[in-house]
C-alpha cells in the first residue's frame, strides 16, 4: 500500500529562524510527484512547491525548498527566515503516476512561529 | 484572476437530512476532484471527474455519497440522510488533464465546505 508520514504533529520555530519539516513515503511507483501545501485556519489550501520523482536537482520555490532524498524516499520542507505569517498546517502530498490521479496527503504538521 | 469556488461554505444539517455541497472549477480545468478533510487530519480522496466522466468514485465512503458533473464544469457532491461522521470539510480540487509535471498535477483547491451534522 502506498502511503504517505509525516511524524511530527507539532513544530515551534523561533521568528528568522529555519526550520525543517519531515515528510516520507512508501511506494514502489518508480514515477511520483510530491507536494507541500499550507493550509492556514481560514482553510485555504495553498500550494508551496513541487518536486518531480525525477527531476535532478532539489525545488526551491523563495523562502521554500525540499530536501528530496528519493533512496529514502523522503521530502522534507525547509522554511528558511520564518514569519510570523507561517504559522499554519503544513501537508505533505504525493500523486503517484498509477493512481487515478488522487493526492494522498500526509497527516499534517502544525507550524508555530514565535515572535 | 477566478480560483475554485464553492458553495456554500458552511451548512449545518440535522441528521437525516440531504445536503449538496457545489463546486465551480478553474475555468478549462478538465480534472476535479472532492476531498473530506476530517478535524485535525489531512484530506482523504472521495472521487474524481475527467470532464464529465467519474472516472474514479473508490473513496465514497458509502453510498449515501453521490457526485455528479453532468457538463464537465460545474460538480455536485451529495450527501443522503447525513450523519454525524459526515461532519468535515469537504474540499473541491481542479487540475489540467494529465501529464508529467508539476503544471498538470498541480491541484487547485477551493475555501472548502464545513458541513456540521447534528
Amino acid at each position: 500500500a502506498q502511503k504517505i508520514t509525516q511524524t511530527q504533529p507539532g513544530m515551534f520555530v523561533q521568528e528568522k529562524e529555519a526550520v525543517t519539516l519531515d515528510c516520507t513515503y512508501d511506494t514502489s511507483d518508480p514515477s511520483y510527484g510530491l507536494f507541500w501545501y499550507k493550509q492556514p485556519s481560514s482553510g485555504e489550501m495553498i500550494f508551496l512547491i513541487y518536486q518531480g520523482s525525477y527531476d535532478q536537482q532539489n525545488a526551491t520555490e523563495g523562502r521554500y525548498s525540499l530536501n528530496f532524498q528519493k533512496a529514502r524516499k523522503s521530502a522534507n520542507l525547509v522554511i528558511s527566515a520564518s514569519q510570523l505569517g507561517d504559522s499554519a498546517m503544513y501537508f505533505c502530498a504525493i500523486h503517484f503516476s498509477g493512481s487515478a490521479r488522487q493526492l494522498t496527503f500526509g497527516s499534517g504538521t502544525q507550524l508555530t512561529v514565535l515572535p | 484572476g477566478a480560483g475554485v469556488s464553492q458553495s456554500p461554505r458552511y451548512k449545518v444539517a440535522k441528521r437525516g437530512q440531504d445536503v449538496a455541497l457545489r463546486c465551480d472549477p478553474i475555468s478549462g480545468h478538465v480534472s476535479l476532484f472532492w476531498y473530506q478533510q476530517a478535524l485535525g487530519q489531512g484530506p482523504e480522496f472521495l472521487t474524481y471527474f475527467q470532464n464529465e466522466a467519474q472516472l474514479d468514485k473508490s473513496g465514497l465512503p458509502s453510498d449515501r455519497f453521490f457526485a455528479e458533473r453532468p457538463e464537465g464544469s460545474v460538480s455536485t457532491l451529495k450527501i443522503q440522510r447525513t450523519q454525524q461522521e459526515d461532519s468535515a470539510v469537504y474540499l473541491c480540487a481542479s487540475s489540467l488533464k494529465g501529464g508529467k509535471g508539476r503544471a498538470y498535477n498541480e491541484q487547485f483547491f477551493g475555501p472548502g465546505t464545513r458541513l456540521t451534522v447534528l
